[in-house]
């Protein structure tokens, strides 16, 4: 299985803060990786697949990129709303695997 | 507007069985590809299973193969994971989700959850 290992675990930041998201594949998985955001007590949802492509609905100050086997993650200026969990996730193996998850807390 | 819907979740005990189901709605189900992803308390993300547009293929993570069953009734737009012999590191939120309308394995629409404990 292809691992997926994000960091920084944890990130505390302020509103208006860049914050970058990190994930490393332990082989390469092309551009196959997506992004969701978690908040508690909630079902993730999608902001990002095929590394860079936004999907629809997500604000604009959400990027991704990387390709092989690293990634990232990078809010331009994080928002109140933003303060969640975020995973990544390769679809390049048939055994789909995720990151342990970056929490962005104040 | 699209709609996953989980149930069949509760408590049971090792060695136990349980079914869960996931009701879809607001897209033509029998199109995409569908998946069991878990989450234990706590904890992060860990795929469980898919399965194709036809019920014909379907897949599992190492840790529930041989003991979960993934099934679909595409008359029914429902979607089933059959767990047998549970453990209690089963315990978790069950989400079902949909696979992107690409087939190539990412997550675009997901259940609310459904929440097995297993315990004695």
């Amino acid at each position: 299985d292809i691992q997926m290992t994000q960091s920084p675990s944890t990130l505390s930041a302020s509103v208006g803060d860049r914050v970058t998201i990190t994930c490393r594949a332990s082989q390469t998985c092309s551009s196959w990786v997506a992004w969701y955001q978690q908040k508690p007590g909630k079902a993730p949802e999608v902001l990002m697949y095929k590394a860079s492509t936004l999907q629809s609905g997500v604000p604009a100050r959400f990027s991704g990129s990387g390709s092989g086997t690293e990634f990232t993650l990078t809010i331009s200026s994080l928002q109140p709303d933003d303060f969640a969990t975020y995973y990544c996730q390769q679809y390049d193996s048939y055994s789909l695997t995720f990151g342990g998850g970056t929490k962005v807390e104040i | 507007e699209v709609q996953l819907v989980e149930s069949g979740g509760g408590l049971v005990q090792p060695g136990g069985s349980l079914r869960l189901s996931c009701a879809a709605s607001g897209f033509t189900f029998s199109r995409h590809w569908m998946s069991w992803v878990r989450q234990a308390p706590g904890k992060g993300l860990e795929w469980v299973a898919n399965i194709n547009q036809h019920g014909s293929v379907d897949k599992y993570a190492d840790s529930v193969k041989g003991r979960f069953t993934i099934s679909r009734d595409n008359a029914k737009n429902s979607q089933y994971l059959q767990m047998n012999t549970l453990r209690a590191e089963d315990t978790a939120v069950y989400y079902c989700a949909r696979t992107d309308p690409y087939g190539t394995g990412w997550f675009d629409y997901w259940g609310q959850g459904t929440l097995v404990t297993v315990s004695s």
